[in-house]
């Protein structure tokens, strides 16, 4: 009965330098979503994999920001030269199925906190 | 990107109280309204939702009202417990769609 996994909980990183978030989803669910959220907001869409490609990604705020889902399971968000306005939780979601409906319910993991300096 | 509107930031409640947050939105595309409860170090976790074919919906002490004309929608917490202290967002989407968009949260305190 394991939820969302996310590691690591919390990443300290500098300026320039390169991170990869990991998200273990639900054993079973098809879709996966990743969320960043930033102090005092809520969370704010980044991309959602529907098996194993990126079926949404209309939320990444630039090229630096790319996900992949390569075994349709875990993925892996990936940021390179992080800025300092990186920072923030990032929460990975998922569900039964994507297309919405009942089956969209969507199960949070605990997040991992992005620190940039 | 925030699409939705959630009042107020911070709400501090006597316990046995009642909790009131309200939110609205823009898109009236959105039909489906979620509300999720968030403790510190978690992530969000689904309480309640509503379809906007109904106007009310309760689960326990939970209750959304829900005003389609005014693109209005509020959570109740009835007899609030110190318990429900967290942050609570609203949320909304098209039903059969997985663009979720968040309020920014309320931070309920209920004080014993």
């Amino acid at each position: 009965g394991a939820g969302v996994s996310q590691t690591p909980s919390n990443k300290v990183t500098e300026k320039g330098k390169y991170v990869e978030l990991r998200c273990d989803p639900i054993s079973g669910h098809t879709a996966l979503y990743w969320y960043r959220q930033s102090l005092g907001q809520g969370p704010e869409f980044l991309i959602y994999f529907q098996g194993t490609g990126a079926a949404d990604d209309s939320g990444l705020p630039n090229d630096r920001f790319f996900a992949v889902r390569p075994e349709g399971s875990v993925s892996t968000l990936k940021i390179q030269r992080t800025e300092r306005g990186d920072s923030a939780v990032y929460l990975c979601a998922s569900s039964l199925r994507a297309g919405g409906g009942e089956y969209n319910e969507q199960f949070f993991g605990p997040g991992t906190r992005l620190t940039v300096l | 990107q925030q699409q939705v509107k959630q009042s107020p930031q911070s709400l501090i409640v006597q316990k046995g109280g009642i909790s009131i947050i309200n939110c609205a939105y823009e898109n009236t595309a959105f039909d489906y309204f979620p509300w999720y409860q968030q403790f510190p170090g978690k992530g969000p976790a689904l309480l309640i939702a509503i379809r906007p074919d109904v106007s009310e919906k309760k689960e326990g002490r939970f209750t959304i009202s829900f005003n389609k004309s005014a693109k209005q929608f509020s959570l109740h917490i009835m007899d609030s417990q110190p318990g429900d202290s967290a942050t609570y967002f609203c949320a909304a989407r098209v039903y059969n769609n997985n663009d979720m968009r968040f309020g920014a949260g309320t931070r309920l305190t209920v004080k014993p």
